[in-house]
């Protein structure tokens, strides 16, 4: 069945490091992909998606672009903040998988 | 903006009760689905739905039930609650019209003692 695999968090960054975390996922066909982000204390919201190979989403800074040749969608960021703590989940569409979540702590 | 409910906020009941966690959308969305998470980790699909009278168990097992017999509304009961039920539970919804997108509802944190 369909999957999708992150890496292992928490990732622990300084602030304007570059980011990058992985996704990779296992479907038949192009599902559509997103990333979701959780605040600390808040519900879930898209950050950005891809509805078809070679797509690249964008928002906040974030992009990933969706690639079939690696069955991969990974997040990147060139310049982290703060205030971007948070836990990440890649997610694929069919009945909306999402990966097991990625939290993220940024150092001032 | 997005117009998901869940009630209630936070519940906290002894083991053995029945409980219905509420989950309500003013969008006319068909999709439904429930997702379980422990804070901070993973979400897991327990039940979705596809439009009214149409309801299927996601990818986690899950002792509880659901039903969809208006298309605004897709309550999720448990029969005997348990301590291995506590966890938050999370409500979304969505459109193929909106572009796939996911809207979440606030979340119910279930706690059985």
């Amino acid at each position: 069945g369909n999957s999708v695999t992150q890496m292992e968090g928490p990732v622990t960054l300084s602030e304007e490091a570059f980011l990058t975390i992985n996704c990779t996922y296992t479907a038949t066909g192009y599902p559509s992909l997103f990333w979701y982000v959780q605040y600390p204390g808040e519900g879930l919201q898209l950050l950005l998606k891809a509805t078809k190979a070679d797509d690249k989403g964008s928002n906040k800074g974030f992009e990933a672009t969706y690639r079939k040749e690696t069955t991969s969608f990974h997040l990147e960021k060139g310049s982290v903040q703060v205030s971007d703590s948070a836990v990440y989940f890649c997610a694929l569409r069919d009945k909306i998988i999402f990966g097991k979540g990625t939290r993220l702590h940024i150092l001032p | 903006e997005a117009d998901i409910y869940q009630t209630p906020r936070y519940l906290v009941i002894g083991t053995g009760k029945k409980i219905t966690l509420e989950c309500s959308q003013t969008m006319g969305h068909d999709k439904m689905y429930w997702y379980q998470q422990d804070p901070g980790m993973e979400l897991h699909l327990i039940h979705y739905s596809y439009g009214v009278n149409s309801t299927e168990k996601g990818d986690l097992s899950s002792e509880s039930t659901v039903s969809r017999i208006r298309t605004e509304h897709f309550p999720l009961t448990l029969e005997s609650a348990r301590p291995s039920h506590t966890s938050q539970y999370l409500c979304a919804s969505s459109d193929s019209l909106q572009g796939l997108k996911l809207f979440f509802g606030s979340g119910t944190q279930l706690s059985v003692l």
